[in-house]
């Protein structure tokens, strides 16, 4: 079946540091990309997300990256504050068997004040 | 505030003992989803219904059932408990059945000792 797999599964950084977590996915009729952030007691929530017709999205301080020929897709953080200490996940949107949307282990990131 | 709402919040119980979680999904959404999230293991997709009616089925196991009301609310069963079952069960909430965003509730922690 469809794998989504994400690295790093921790990541600390500086504030006003960048941050960067990668995706990969091997279903390659995969088209819709979203990453999802969980803050402690939460449930996730989406951030941002892409469509394979596009290479790159931005949102203030976040964009994603997607490469379709490597099947890996991109989250990038710039200027990170305290509240973006959370955890981080990847999704790919599969179509093998039925469609569903698959996610990646999460990456938790923690910013150092 | 997602619009999700979860019930109950935290669950303990025994092995050998069956549950059941409810999920009251966003205003007009039609679909739910069904994930499961243990420690380091990402979120498992489940189940998803829509309208009524089973859309695409997961990793669940046998042991596990879900069902979707008429009034859209659903229900997750979970019988002969083990003490892997013990995670947080996510429901989320889309309007349709492509997967594009899903709105997701808070969760309900299940404990089986």
């Amino acid at each position: 079946g469809e794998n989504v797999e994400q690295h790093p599964s921790t990541l600390s950084v500086q504030e006003g540091d960048s941050a960067v977590i990668k995706c990969t996915y091997s279903d390659s009729a995969s088209n819709y990309f979203p990453w999802y952030k969980q803050e402690l007691g939460k449930g996730p929530q989406l951030i941002i997300d892409i469509r394979s017709n596009v290479g790159e999205k931005k949102d203030q301080r976040i964009a994603v990256t997607l490469n379709k020929t490597a099947k890996h897709f991109s989250l990038h953080i710039t200027e990170t504050q305290p509240e973006d200490s959370a955890v981080y996940f990847c999704a790919a949107r599969t179509f093998q068997g039925a469609q569903k949307l698959v996610f990646g282990q999460g990456t938790r990131l923690t910013i150092n004040p | 505030d997602s619009g999700v709402t979860q019930t109950p919040k935290h669950l303990i119980t025994a092995t050998g003992q069956r549950v059941t979680l409810r999920c009251s999904p966003r205003s007009g959404d039609l679909s739910v989803y069904w994930y499961q999230q243990s420690l380091d293991q990402g979120l498992q997709f489940l189940i998803q219904y829509y309208n009524g009616e089973e859309r695409a089925k997961g990793n669940i196991l046998e042991r596990f059932s879900a069902q979707q009301f008429p009034d859209l609310h659903s229900e997750l069963n979970l019988s002969s408990l083990e003490l892997g079952d013990s995670a947080l069960y996510f429901c989320a909430s889309s309007p349709g059945t492509s997967t594009g965003e899903l709105f997701f509730g808070e969760g309900s922690r299940l404990t089986v000792l």
